[in-house]
């Protein structure tokens, strides 16, 4: 089955530990992105990756880190968790480019909501 | 810089009621395209739409359609005869196409919350 898989599904830390979000996906797409979700402010990109070892900013990517080192996955780190990233993010993949192909549009994992205290 | 704003944060009509969406957008980009996502309350992200900025003709998926009008930048989405299940955050996001600093990038709108009570 076509998917985007994000682990864990739910995160509760403390400020300062590091941690990474993986995310992995099995339709062979060259982009990725991460995002995350705030009430009020809709979802927000943070990073997102036009192919292995390309990866650009978002409009959010202050305290993130990314790497592209395989196709298939793309991993968020967190350096040093703040209690401001307390949020829900989303990993996403396509064919190519955000807007995807008429056939194959963005997909979505299932959301990983991170706690940091 | 791209930028998406759906000025309704929260909508709540009774079922069979008629609802619309708004969605306005900015863009320097000639060539873009414009999505709907419906995020119901199990969490997950369902895409809707996908409209490029060459085509301006309204789309009717069964009691959805969606008005694209590029002279007043917005891309509306009404659910006609609404039902309890349409209940859900609806997103509004945006691709500029052109191949500029933005290629790569998806600006998501706040979100309207759409509550249809039985």
């Amino acid at each position: 089955e076509a998917q985007v898989t994000q682990n864990p599904r739910y995160l509760i830390t403390v400020t300062g530990k590091k941690l990474t979000v993986t995310c992995s996906q099995n339709m062979n797409h060259e982009y990725m992105s991460w995002y995350r979700q705030d009430p009020g402010l809709g979802l927000r990109q943070i990073y997102y990756s036009m192919n292995v070892e390309v990866t650009d900013k978002g409009d959010v990517p202050e305290g993130y880190k990314v790497s592209r080192k395989e196709k298939r996955n793309f991993p968020l780190i967190l350096e040093s968790p703040s209690p401001n990233q307390t949020s829900l993010y989303f990993c996403a993949s396509s064919l190519s480019a955000p807007q995807g192909t008429y056939n194959s549009p963005l997909h979505f994992g299932n959301g990983t909501r991170l706690t940091v205290t | 810089a791209q930028k998406v704003t759906q000025a309704q944060t929260e909508i709540s009509v009774v079922e069979k009621e008629d609802v619309t969406l708004d969605c306005v957008y900015e863009t320097r980009d000639t060539t873009y395209y414009l999505f709907w996502y419906k995020q119901p309350p199990s969490g997950e992200l369902v895409f809707l739409i996908r409209r490029n900025s060459f085509d301006e003709q309204n789309e009717i998926s069964g009691r959805y359609s969606w008005n694209f009008q590029k002279s007043t930048s917005s891309f509306n989405f009404t659910i006609t005869a609404s039902q309890v299940v349409d209940s859900a955050v609806y997103f509004c996001a945006l691709s500029e196409a052109d191949g500029g600093t933005s290629y790569g990038k998806l600006t998501f709108g706040q979100g309207t919350i759409l509550t249809v009570h039985p």
